[in-house]
């Protein structure tokens, strides 16, 4: 299973736009890259997922680089409900997934 | 939809009594499930998943246990809680593209 690193902590204000990399060099060829927010007292919660190049829905966009050993995900416009734990996860497609949660990345937006 | 729920949401437990958490997921078959543990301000440590019934994995070697004995149904569970057992316990199932998976309101455990 891809080990990733990301960074521990990040702050922002609000309406900036935040972009937290994670590194994951050691990604197989079918492992997806998925992104979760985790809110405190509560499970994780998915935002997006990708392959490869750049992938955008209503939350956030990922852009994942061409040799995939890493992925960025973007938050645009931060707001203070944005203040979360953001987790990267690297999996392979199908059953035995194991999704192994690194630390994640403590996100705090000020006013 | 598929939803997940699992039960109690809170618990304070003494010393050397057992453990019952409980997992259900509704709207799906044969899903993956999984129990994860969260330490206060630490992130999720894997304990155990299950591809089918009676099909359980460990992750980690303590006195923990889980059981599966129906489809759609997970159980965490332990004889003797310690201390070191206190945390949020979290059941997750996975999604239909198999990448992603989705979890439950969690548990929060605390051993005294």
């Amino acid at each position: 299973l891809a080990k990733t690193t990301q960074p521990i902590s990040m702050d922002s204000y609000e309406g900036q736009e935040v972009n937290i990399t994670c590194s994951h060099n050691n990604i197989a060829t079918n492992d997806y890259i998925t992104w979760y927010q985790q809110f405190p007292s509560q499970g994780p919660r998915f935002i997006i997922q990708g392959y490869k190049t750049k992938v955008t829905n209503e939350v956030a966009s990922l852009f994942i680089p061409a040799d995939r050993k890493s992925s960025t995900l973007s938050l645009p416009r931060v707001s203070l409900s944005d203040t979360a734990v953001y987790y990267c996860l690297v999996g392979e497609a199908g059953g035995y997934n194991k999704l192994i949660f690194g630390a994640g990345t403590r996100l705090a937006v000020h006013p | 939809s598929q939803t997940i729920h699992q039960w109690p949401a809170t618990l304070v437990q003494p010393v050397g009594s057992p453990l019952s958490l409980e997992c259900t997921v509704e709207g799906t078959s044969n899903p993956n499930l999984y129990w994860y543990r969260q330490a206060a301000g630490r992130g999720l440590q894997l304990l155990f998943y299950s591809v089918g019934i009676g099909q359980i994995s460990s992750e980690v070697p303590q006195n923990l246990s889980a059981s599966r004995p129906q489809d759609r149904q997970f159980i965490l569970s332990s004889k003797k809680l310690l201390l070191s057992d206190s945390g949020f316990y979290l059941c997750a199932w996975d999604g239909i593209s198999g990448n992603t998976i989705y979890f439950g309101e969690g548990s929060w455990l605390t051993v005294v």
